[in-house]
């Protein structure tokens, strides 16, 4: 079937520091993988997504390399800002001709301090 | 303006209460979706609509009913509300577009509904 793991949270980091958040997928065919983030209080905003093998899909600061023959797409930013706290969810959309349902990871929280 | 806006922002209700939220857009989008968050389990479907005439069932409809009253709107019903119905709903629409599938979701800002 299809799914998607992320690291566990939550992870704390001061201000400045560099952020890895892992996600890893099973799925069928060649999907599509997206970053969302929810900030306190908000809905999921879209942050970042890449549709084909070795794209890398940025914004923000963000990225996050689709990474076929690991099956991963982890998110990595230089520098971390206090205003980057927040859950983030990785997630795909398999590829399967018809509609394509969006599956999430569980989210990981991100706690950044100044 | 809020592109997908979400009514009531909270409510407390009793097992055994009907209750409505609601689902409003201003995207133009035609695909509509419901969703629950639950701590640790990430978001799953309840329920999506194509377009008005088009309902569909998604992974944990059950206990769940909707209705698409136009483009625009989406609501969801929960007919006899029970305590483990205590989440936070969130509303999401999107648009196929030219790409097909991999069309991007865009979220309302969630409704937390506690049953006791």
């Amino acid at each position: 079937g299809n799914s998607v793991t992320q690291m566990e949270g939550p992870v704390t980091l001061s201000e400045e520091a560099f952020l890895t958040i892992n996600c890893t997928y099973t799925a069928t065919g060649y999907p599509s993988l997206f970053w969302y983030v929810q900030y306190p209080g908000e809905g999921l905003q879209l942050l970042l997504k890449a549709t084909k093998a070795d794209d890398k899909g940025s914004n923000k600061g963000f990225e996050a390399t689709y990474r076929k023959e690991t099956t991963s797409f982890h998110l990595e930013k230089g520098s971390v800002q206090v205003s980057d706290s927040a859950v983030y969810f990785c997630a795909l959309i398999p590829f399967s001709g018809g509609y394509n349902k969006l599956i999430f990871g569980a989210g990981t929280r991100l706690a950044v301090h100044p | 303006d809020a592109d997908v806006t979400q009514t009531p922002r909270n409510r407390i209700t009793k097992t055994g209460k009907r209750i409505m939220l609601e689902c409003s857009q201003t995207k133009g989008h035609d695909r509509m979706y419901w969703y629950r968050q639950d701590p640790g389990l990430g978001l799953r479907l309840i329920y999506y609509s194509f377009d008005v005439k088009d309902i569909n069932k998604g992974e944990i409809s059950d206990g769940y009913s909707v209705s698409r009253q136009a483009q625009a709107k989406f609501s969801l019903s929960l007919e006899s509300a029970i305590p483990n119905q205590t989440a936070l709903y969130f509303c999401a629409t999107s648009d196929p577009g030219l790409a097909g599938g991999s069309d991007t979701q865009y979220f309302g800002p969630g409704t937390r509904l506690t049953v006791l």
